[in-house]
């Protein structure tokens, strides 16, 4: 099965710095790549997902970029303020029409933004 | 994502005992999921469905049962097999339209008593 590998674990910048979380895929099948964030005992909430037909994908401070060779894909933040602290989870799937398209999830990465 | 409702938000179990963590959606969604998340770690899938009356066993089912009787309802049981139950439950469902995001529920906390 998918195996998705995530890090770093834990990661602290400063307000305004970057912050960049890596993961890694194993099945070269996976072609849907979402992202959630968590904030402390509340529900993940899709915050950028990308398809694998495209390399890259922003949203204002939030870009994901893919590389499908590699098998590994990217979250950025740029700008990063201290409403960005959460954990965040990236997670691979093999998506099609009509199907339950499990997702795999990372172990997550907590980011913390300092002042 | 205020269209899946899980209940109740806290939950305490006894020795020996069942329990049914409600998951209700009211997106018109046809595949539903559940996963057991601890803390510090990941979410890690226990069942899911794409229609009604089928589902399919995730990466750690053993302990739990589900039921897909109506397209809006994903309820689990937690048996008295799951030795070590305390987590946070978490329900999820999507369009089975290609590669659509899967959307959460509140969760429900489980402990023992």
């Amino acid at each position: 099965g998918e195996n998705v590998e995530q890090h770093p674990s834990t990661l602290s910048v400063q307000e305004g710095d970057s912050a960049v979380i890596k993961c890694t895929y194993s099945d070269s099948a996976s072609n849907y790549f979402p992202w959630y964030k968590q904030e402390l005992g509340k529900r993940p909430q899709l915050i950028i997902d990308i398809r694998s037909n495209v390399g890259e994908k922003k949203d204002q401070r939030i870009a994901v970029t893919l590389n499908k060779t590699a098998k590994h894909f990217s979250l950025h933040i740029t700008e990063t303020q201290p409403e960005d602290s959460a954990v965040y989870f990236c997670a691979a799937s093999i998506g099609g029409t009509g199907t339950a398209s499990k997702l795999t999830f990372g172990t997550g990465t907590r980011l913390q933004v300092t002042l | 994502d205020g269209g899946i409702t899980q209940s109740p938000k806290y939950l305490f179990r006894k020795e020996g005992q069942n329990v049914t963590l409600s998951c209700e959606q009211n997106l018109n969604h046809d595949a539903m999921y559940w996963y057991r998340q601890d803390p510090g770690q990941g979410l890690r899938l226990i069942y899911y469905s794409q229609i009604v009356n089928d589902f399919q066993k995730g990466d750690i089912a053993e302990g739990y049962s589900v039921s897909r009787e109506k397209k809006e309802s994903f309820p689990l049981t937690v048996t008295s097999a799951q030795k070590n139950p305390t987590a946070f439950y978490l329900c999820a469902s999507r369009r089975t339209v290609s590669n659509q995001p899967q959307h959460f529920g509140d969760g429900t906390r489980l402990s023992i008593l």
